[in-house]
């Protein structure tokens, strides 16, 4: 059964932290991972990562995939309070199907 | 660029009453998805349409469940009659196409509580 799995399901850093979140994925036939973010309302797009090893960025967030290990990461450098949100990640799978995992909900503290 | 528009926003009606709520998908999108999405866990994928086309609708529970998506534009979600189970927030999101999914742009959603 395809899955995806996100860690931790919750983390609480203080604003200026870097924080690491994970994305790890057992689906069939792979053909792209995406990353969101969602506040209160609807999700917005992050990243989208198709190949192993490149580096994705956009200011302060970055994103890597591993398609040996099957997993990625999402980096947040000097985190402000405004980056609180569930962070989703979801993989393209067979037949064009998204995969999604539960989150990751992210409390920036002042 | 008007982005996914979905209503009503809120809805609160007694269990066994019908719902419906509808979305009107970014101009030029073909793909249409319909996603539930309880608190604290990811969306979960009703249906999918490509054009007017339901392309997957395998997740959607036909017995109470039903969407259209007239002129591949609009679509609407049905649900009749609703349960306590099915509060959740329906989201609707769309795509210019499912041979490179790429980004999807979601609606805010609408939240069903049903009592």
């Amino acid at each position: 059964e395809d899955k995806v799995v996100q860690s931790p399901l919750s983390l609480v850093v203080h604003e200026g932290d870097t924080v690491t979140l994970n994305c790890s994925y057992e689906v069939t036939n792979f053909r792209s991972l995406l990353w969101y973010k969602q506040e209160k309302k609807a999700p917005t797009f992050l990243f989208m990562l198709t190949s192993s090893g490149i580096e994705k960025k956009s200011g302060r967030l970055s994103s890597i995939l591993d398609k040996k290990e099957l997993f990625s990461i999402l980096n947040i450098t000097a985190t402000q309070t405004g980056d609180s949100a569930v962070y989703l990640c979801a993989v393209e799978a067979r037949d064009y199907q998204l995969i999604w995992g539960a989150g990751t909900k992210l409390i920036i503290k002042p | 660029e008007a982005g996914v528009v979905q209503s009503p926003r809120y809805k609160i009606i007694e269990k066994k009453q019908p719902v419906a709520f509808w979305c009107n998908p970014i101009s030029g999108h073909n793909t249409l998805y319909w996603y539930l999405q309880n608190l604290g866990q990811g969306p979960e994928l009703l249906i999918r349409y490509e054009n007017e086309e339901a392309v997957d609708d395998s997740q959607l529970p036909k017995d109470r469940f039903s969407a259209e998506r007239l002129k591949g534009v609009d679509s609407t979600l049905k649900i009749q009659p609703a349960e306590l189970g099915d509060s959740a927030v329906y989201l609707c999101a769309s795509s210019l196409g499912f041979v490179n999914t790429g980004e999807l742009f979601f609606g805010e959603g609408s939240r069903l509580t049903v009592l």
